[in-house]
């Protein structure tokens, strides 16, 4: 069974830094795509940011360019999101979400982990 | 940014009888060159993360009851539920995949009437 698990969700003033984690199981890690989709509270679904398997190509919303970096660590089977320069908008869920149908950073979204919560505020 | 608008943005429907949720793209989803849709459809129930119910505009997902199924091609998308569960109470969202980045619907809230 594929599994995802989020961690390091936490209070974080604005201009603050954090880093989420993803840890993935019950499938072939290295070589999936993986991303990350935000959910605003009182809002929808966003796009976030998205990493390939093998090639490792990073994508992401014009929203965090230069701000969120995605990454992974095939070794440990596990997705990172670093976030820096938080700002109150950013404040989410945070879920990880194996990609298929993988081309040029899109692809649907299956399955999604239970999500960690990110509170940017003073 | 392909805008993705659904309709309506939430309904209520009796127990047993049809539901449907409309999607519209600004853009076309369809790829002329293998003649697919690039649209999928999620559930999402309180307190839960997404659940991926059909990909390709009309592919169902292993283990999703047959009472849903996605139509349309094109512009226009249309996820029917045919006869409304309880456990069927949820947001939905539309989502393409089409060109980057990838962008979803607002959301339909699915209640029991």
């Amino acid at each position: 069974e594929v599994q995802l698990l989020e961690s390091g969700g936490d209070l974080v003033q604005p201009g603050g830094s954090l880093r989420l984690s993803c840890a993935g199981s019950g499938f072939t890690f290295s070589s999936s795509a993986m991303g990350w989709v935000r959910r605003a509270p009182g809002k929808g679904l966003e796009w976030v940011s998205a990493i390939s398997g093998g090639d490792r190509d990073t994508y992401h919303a014009d929203s965090v360019k230069g701000r969120f970096t995605i990454s992974r660590d095939n070794s440990k089977n596990t997705l990172y999101l670093q976030m820096s320069s938080l700002r109150v908008e950013d404040t989410a869920i945070y879920y990880c979400a194996k990609m298929e149908g993988f081309w040029g950073g899109k692809g649907w979204f299956d399955p999604w982990g239970q999500g960690t919560l990110v509170t940017v505020s003073s | 940014d392909i805008v993705m608008t659904q309709s309506p943005d939430s309904l209520a429907v009796s127990l047993g009888e049809r539901a449907t949720i409309n999607c519209k793209s600004s853009q076309s989803l369809l790829f002329r060159s293998n003649n697919m849709n690039y649209l999928a459809w999620y559930q999402q129930k309180p307190g839960q993360p997404p659940k991926l119910l059909i990909h390709w505009a009309s592919t169902r997902e292993s283990g999703v009851p047959d009472r849903f199924s996605g139509s349309g091609s094109g512009t226009d998308f249309t996820l029917t539920i045919s006869s409304l569960q309880a456990e069927d109470v949820a947001v939905y969202y539309c989502q393409q995949y089409y060109d980057p980045p990838s962008t979803f619907g607002q959301g339909t809230r699915l209640e029991i009437k």
